[in-house]
């Protein structure tokens, strides 16, 4: 089935910086590839996804690139801010897998210093 | 419109008992499925129900199991709880029954815990 490899697993950076996180899959049907952001004790929510016909999109301060000759794809955030800092997730959704199948990434932890 | 919902938030069980956990999709979402998250495996796929039936199934042992009612509600349940059930569990929705390149919404979980 698929694997998706999420790196890192925890990124500090200082408020106005970048940050990039990387994640690969394993499946190449894969075509669907949402990211979502969990705060402490709450739900994951989509932040943005990205689905194979595209190669990056883009909202506010948040963009999302696809390689799919490379199988990868990542998440990056600019001008980070303290309210960003949360786990992130990468997520990668495959014919193959059956309906409704989001294989996930470890997960991220993103901290924004002050 | 309002969110995916689950009830209850917290649980707390002992070995060997089982547990029934519920989800009540977005409105007008018909395809519910079922996540289990630990700090060591992640968030894993459990099933997935849509018009009553259950289209895919995870890699979990035959204690978990589910169904899904006519009005799209969802329920989970695990028998003979172990340690190592001990999760969030999380359920998402999605409005077309597709199934493929769809927006999961999910719902804030039930944080199971078997002493």
């Amino acid at each position: 089935g698929e694997n998706v490899e999420q790196h890192p697993s925890t990124l500090s950076v200082q408020e106005g910086d970048s940050a990039v996180i990387k994640c690969t899959y394993s499946d190449s049907a894969s075509n669907y590839f949402p990211w979502y952001k969990q705060e402490l004790g709450k739900r994951p929510q989509l932040i943005i996804d990205i689905r194979s016909n595209v190669g990056e999109k883009k909202d506010q301060r948040i963009a999302v690139t696809l390689n799919k000759t490379a199988k990868h794809f990542s998440l990056h955030i600019t001008e980070t801010q303290p309210e960003d800092s949360a786990v992130y997730f990468c997520a990668a959704s495959s014919p193959n897998s059956g309906y409704s199948t989001l294989t996930f990434g470890k997960g991220t932890m993103l901290l924004v210093s002050p | 419109k309002a969110g995916v919902t689950q009830t209850p938030r917290y649980l707390i069980k002992t070995r060997g008992q089982q547990v029934t956990l519920s989800c009540s999709p977005i409105s007008g979402h018909r395809s519910v499925s079922w996540y289990q998250q630990t700090p060591g495996q992640g968030l894993q796929f459990l099933f997935e129900y849509f018009s009553e039936t259950q289209r895919n199934k995870g890699n979990f042992p035959g204690r978990f199991s589910g169904r899904q009612f006519s009005n799209s509600r969802s329920e989970m349940n695990v028998s003979t709880l172990e340690l190592g059930d001990s999760a969030l569990y999380l359920c998402a929705s999605t409005s077309s029954p597709g199934g493929y390149q769809e927006t999961q919404y999910f719902g804030p979980g039930t944080r199971l815990l078997v002493l």
